[in-house]
């Protein structure tokens, strides 16, 4: 079975482009999360969506991070306009029913640098 | 705030030796916490987890070890072998639900042969 498909694996680009990461959940996890992975930090949930409904956006460092859900098979998290400190990996993860019992699966991430 | 700590950035160890990664947690209504295996270039995946009902859970070569009344918890690899030099996250997060992950910032593991 596919697991959770993230693109693109790497981006560059100089401070403020707009940046687009997408990511695809396994087929049938109604709960979708974005995480964002730095040294200081560790994992951070920046968002999670429930059946595509944005539930809980609290982890979004600013307005210039977006993400939507326009159908269960897709997600994109937007930095618009990017900074060099959003540089950082971001993950997508999703599961089935969301408890915490139910292991979160994740993508392979996408590096990201702004210059 | 970080509400789970992994006070060790990295870890190293020989091969067939024990590891023990600990984890520390600030909030007493965490219930149920998880590792997560992470290496190089991939996702997080997930390793073994437990309950705050019980004090050990045991899965092969992994076991967690879960201290409530210190907040702590530990993972034990016995016996270490290279092809677990990885990043190990601990989370915890409360039962019933949805409940978010709080993530710890990571202990880096070497095993070397």
């Amino acid at each position: 079975d596919a697991g959770v498909i993230q693109s693109p694996r790497h981006e560059v680009t100089e401070m403020g482009q707009e940046v687009t990461l997408r990511c695809k959940p396994i087929s049938g996890h109604d709960y979708l999360f974005w995480y964002r992975q730095t040294m200081m930090r560790g994992l951070e949930l920046l968002i999670y969506f429930n059946n595509n409904v944005p539930i809980d956006d609290s982890g979004m460092p600013e307005d210039r991070f977006s993400a939507k859900m326009p159908n269960a098979s897709f997600s994109t998290l937007k930095i618009q306009p990017s900074e060099p400190r959003d540089s950082a990996v971001y993950f997508c993860a999703s599961s089935h029913t969301g408890a915490s019992n139910q292991p979160q699966h994740f993508g392979d991430g996408t590096r990201l640098s702004i210059l | 705030d970080q509400q789970v700590k992994q006070n060790s950035p990295s870890l190293s160890v020989q091969e067939g030796r024990i590891s023990i990664l600990n984890c520390d947690y600030t909030n007493s209504m965490f219930d149920y916490f998880l590792w997560y295996k992470k290496y190089p270039a991939e996702g997080p995946t997930f390793l073994i987890s437990i309950s705050s009902i019980k004090d050990k859970n045991e899965d092969g070569r992994f076991t967690v070890f879960l201290n409530k009344s210190a907040k702590h918890l530990s993972l034990h690899i016995v016996p270490s072998q290279p092809g677990d030099s990885a990043v190990y996250f601990c989370a915890a997060s409360r039962s019933g639900g949805f409940q978010k992950l709080v993530f710890g910032t990571g202990t880096r593991l070497l095993v070397s042969p």
